[in-house]
C-alpha cells in the first residue's frame, strides 16, 4: 500500500520558472516530511521539511506549502536553474521514512 | 552539515559470494541507521531499520539471513549480502539518524553488481 502519493512522474520547466511537485499523505500519524533531491548515481540530498504544525516553510528559492486538513503537501522551487535538474523524493515519516514514487525533474536552458 | 559516506561505492562481484558495504557517519554519533535498496527509475525502498547495539529489525519480505546487518558502534553500520545471485544487483543505500531528530542523512549509494 502506497501510503505517500507523488505527482508528476516527470516535469519540464523553462530556466526561470517555476516547478511545482505535488503530494498526499493517508497516514496521519506522520508527523515529519522532508523533501531529497537525487542526482544519478548518487545518494538522495536532504532539501528542506517541515512538521504538520506549520503550513509553509522557505529556505531560499525552495518552499513548502503544508495543509494539514487536506493531507497535502508540495514543494516549489523558484526560478528553476539547469543545475535543479534531479529527481525529487517527497517523504513522510513516524519512525521511518516513507518515500514517494519520486519526480524527475528536467530545467531547459 | 552532517555527512554519511559508503564504502564501497561500486562493486562487482560473481555469484554465490558475499560482499560487505559500510555506512559511516562521519561527525556525528547515528543512533539508528537505515538501509535502502532502489532499482532504476525507482523510489528507495527500505529494508531495514538497525539501532547501535541491538539486532536489526527488517521489512516485510526481505531475509534476514542473506542481509545481514551489524552496527556495532554509533558510527559504523554494515551490510553482508551474502550468497549474492544477479537479481541482487542493485544501489544499496544507508541513512543515518542521531539522536531526538527525525532527520535521516544519506550516504552516496553503492552500486552492487552481481555476475
Amino acid at each position: 500500500q502506497q501510503q505517500v502519493k507523488q505527482s508528476p512522474q516527470s516535469l519540464i520547466v523553462q530556466k526561470g520558472g517555476i516547478s511545482i511537485i505535488n503530494c498526499a499523505y493517508e497516514n496521519t500519524a506522520f508527523d515529519y516530511f522532508p523533501w531529497y533531491q537525487q542526482f544519478p548515481g548518487k545518494g538522495p540530498a536532504l532539501l528542506i521539511a517541515i512538521r504538520p504544525d506549520v503550513s509553509e516553510k522557505k529556505e531560499g528559492r525552495f518552499t513548502i506549502s503544508f495543509n494539514k486538513s487536506a493531507k497535502q503537501f508540495s514543494l516549489h522551487i523558484m526560478d528553476s536553474q539547469p543545475g535543479d535538474s534531479a529527481t525529487y523524493f517527497c517523504a513522510a515519516t513516524r519512525n521511518k521514512l516513507v518515500f514517494g514514487a519520486g519526480t524527475i525533474l528536467r530545467v531547459k536552458s | 552539515g552532517a555527512v554519511v559516506s559508503q564504502h564501497p561505492s561500486r562493486v562487482i562481484c560473481k555469484s554465490g559470494t558475499s560482499v560487505k558495504i559500510e555506512c559511516r557517519s562521519l561527525d556525528f554519533q547515528a543512533t539508528t541507521m537505515f538501509w535502502y535498496r532502489q532499482f532504476p527509475k525507482q523510489s528507495l525502498m527500505l529494508m531495514a531499520t538497525s539501532n547501535e547495539g541491538s539486532k536489526a529489525t527488517y521489512e516485510q519480505g526481505v531475509e534476514k539471513d542473506k542481509f545481514l546487518i551489524n552496527h556495532a558502534s554509533l558510527t559504523l553500520s554494515t551490510l553482508t549480502v551474502t550468497s549474492a545471485h544477479p537479481e541482487d544487483s542493485s544501489f544499496y543505500i544507508c541513512s543515518a539518524q542521531g539522536t531526538s531528530t527525525d532527520t535521516q542523512y544519506f550516504g552516496p549509494g553503492t552500486r552492487l553488481t552481481v555476475l
